[in-house]
């Protein structure tokens, strides 16, 4: 039962770089979320998804963009990196908006 | 605008020290109240929802109670594995759909 994988876990950029953070579930849930978690501020959410083709902004949706072409993948990517986006970065999934959310171990990434 | 506080930011405690845990919160449309509890590295991992003011659960040491207000996690007796950070979540009405709202967490450490 791998439930929600993310990969990269490391990943340290350059100002101006681009990459993409994958999100990877296995439980046929159809909402997806990605959060990031900075040092006295909680999770925030960026992006989410309800369901396959789908995609929202959150709460923080600048610089990012998602796509879900799969049900269970959701990719979160940054066209160029910013230091101000150095932080750890959480995946979410849940089978309807108000049923449990399992999160992924998070992938921490630094933008110098 | 929708809000949730939780104090104090950080707490030691000596193995066996009973304390409190508290989570406050300003919200419209509350659905529900979560606590999650999060070790160093790894994702949020759920512990309680509380839907109604007057609600109680309880885990092992741990009891979640819940006013119109505000949410306390008490640790009863707690031992040096429940070092961790624990995250409070209100589930709320956002732009007409149901999104979790987080706040920044207690870090919570039990020393020997």
């Amino acid at each position: 039962n791998a439930g929600v994988t993310q990969t990269p876990k490391f990943r340290v950029l350059k100002t101006g770089q681009s990459m993409t953070l994958l999100c990877a579930q296995d439980m046929n849930h159809e909402y997806m979320y990605w959060y990031r978690q900075d040092p006295g501020m909680g999770l925030r959410l960026i992006h989410y998804s309800v369901g396959e083709g789908t995609t929202a902004k959150g709460e923080v949706p600048d610089g990012y963009n998602v796509s879900r072409l799969k049900k269970q993948n959701f990719l979160l990517g940054l066209e160029s990196a910013a230091p101000s986006q150095t932080s750890v970065y959480f995946c979410a999934s849940s089978y309807t908006e108000t049923s449990l959310y399992t999160f992924g171990s998070g992938t921490r990434l630094t933008v110098v | 605008e929708d809000q949730v506080t939780q104090s104090p930011e950080a707490l030691r405690l000596q193995e066996g020290e009973s304390s409190s845990l508290n989570c406050s919160y300003t919200v419209s449309g509350l659905r529900g109240l979560f606590w999650y509890r999060q070790d160093p590295g790894k994702g949020p991992e759920f512990l309680f929802t509380l839907y109604s003011a007057g609600e109680e659960k309880e885990k092992e040491r741990l009891k979640a109670t819940l006013t119109k207000k505000e949410s306390f996690l008490h640790i009863t007796a707690p031992k040096p594995e429940d070092s961790a950070t624990y995250l409070c979540a209100v589930q709320a009405l956002v732009d007409s759909s149901y999104k979790l709202i987080f706040g920044s967490g207690t870090r919570l450490l039990v020393r020997p």
